[in-house]
């Protein structure tokens, strides 16, 4: 089993449209839950940390649930601007600095 | 402008030529780290530093090399280099490690 596991895509949705992305962890002692959005050959950035009580920043929603162990990313009102890979990021390790990535669930929104 | 600086961007090299691929930021944050990507693996740790003098091992460290020894530079040497290095490179740096990271913006070794 992948220690960080998501749902690859592609995920074609029109413009306007919710989308979800979910990601499940392996190591239950990891603390620190992050979102960050890829475009083609470029660095990661990071869109969101992801708290147990749940975050939103504009269109985007992350949530945590550590019992099961995943991850969500909520995307609303999709823009075509919002196409690129995300990736669910786990700290493994309580908080030190060793980072793992999941696969990337990769999203295209069309006209 | 708060950034990660990695340098090079793009080298081209011959397998068994040390290199150095450097990386530097300039917001005083205490972790740094290198990562690899490769089609169909994702991105995977190699090296990760939470202060000055302290390192550790990745996920995928044989082969590389890294140092520590002032806070804002976290340079990665690859002594021998091999063509099964030829990857994309990231650094990035963070305050803490419950906090995200931020990414330079990629060195593209190939190595022949």
């Amino acid at each position: 089993r992948k220690e960080v596991e998501q749902d690859p895509g592609p995920f074609n949705v029109p413009e306007g449209a919710t989308v979800a992305f979910n990601c499940t962890y392996s190591n239950s002692a990891s603390q620190s839950f992050f979102w960050y959005r890829q475009d083609c050959r470029k660095e990661p950035k990071l869109l969101m940390s992801v708290y147990s009580s749940g975050n939103e920043d504009g269109r985007f929603t992350a949530q945590l649930n550590r019992a099961s162990q995943y991850i969500s990313l909520l995307i609303r009102d999709s823009k075509l601007s919002d196409s690129a890979t995300y990736l669910c990021v786990v700290n493994d390790i309580g908080n030190t600095g060793k980072l793992i990535f999941g696969q990337g669930t990769t999203l295209q929104v069309k006209p | 402008e708060a950034q990660v600086t990695q340098n090079p961007r793009y080298l081209i090299t011959v397998t068994g030529k040390k290199l150095t691929v450097t990386c530097s930021q300039n917001m005083n944050h205490e972790y740094m780290s290198w990562y690899r990507q490769d089609p169909g693996l994702g991105l995977r740790q190699i090296y990760y530093s939470m202060n000055v003098e302290v390192t550790d091992k990745g996920d995928v460290p044989e082969g590389y090399k890294v140092s520590r020894k002032e806070k804002r530079n976290f340079p990665l040497i690859l002594e021998s280099p091999s063509p099964n290095q030829t990857s994309l490179y990231f650094c990035a740096s963070s305050p803490q490690g419950r906090f995200g990271y931020t990414f330079g913006s990629g060195t593209r070794l190939t190595v022949v």
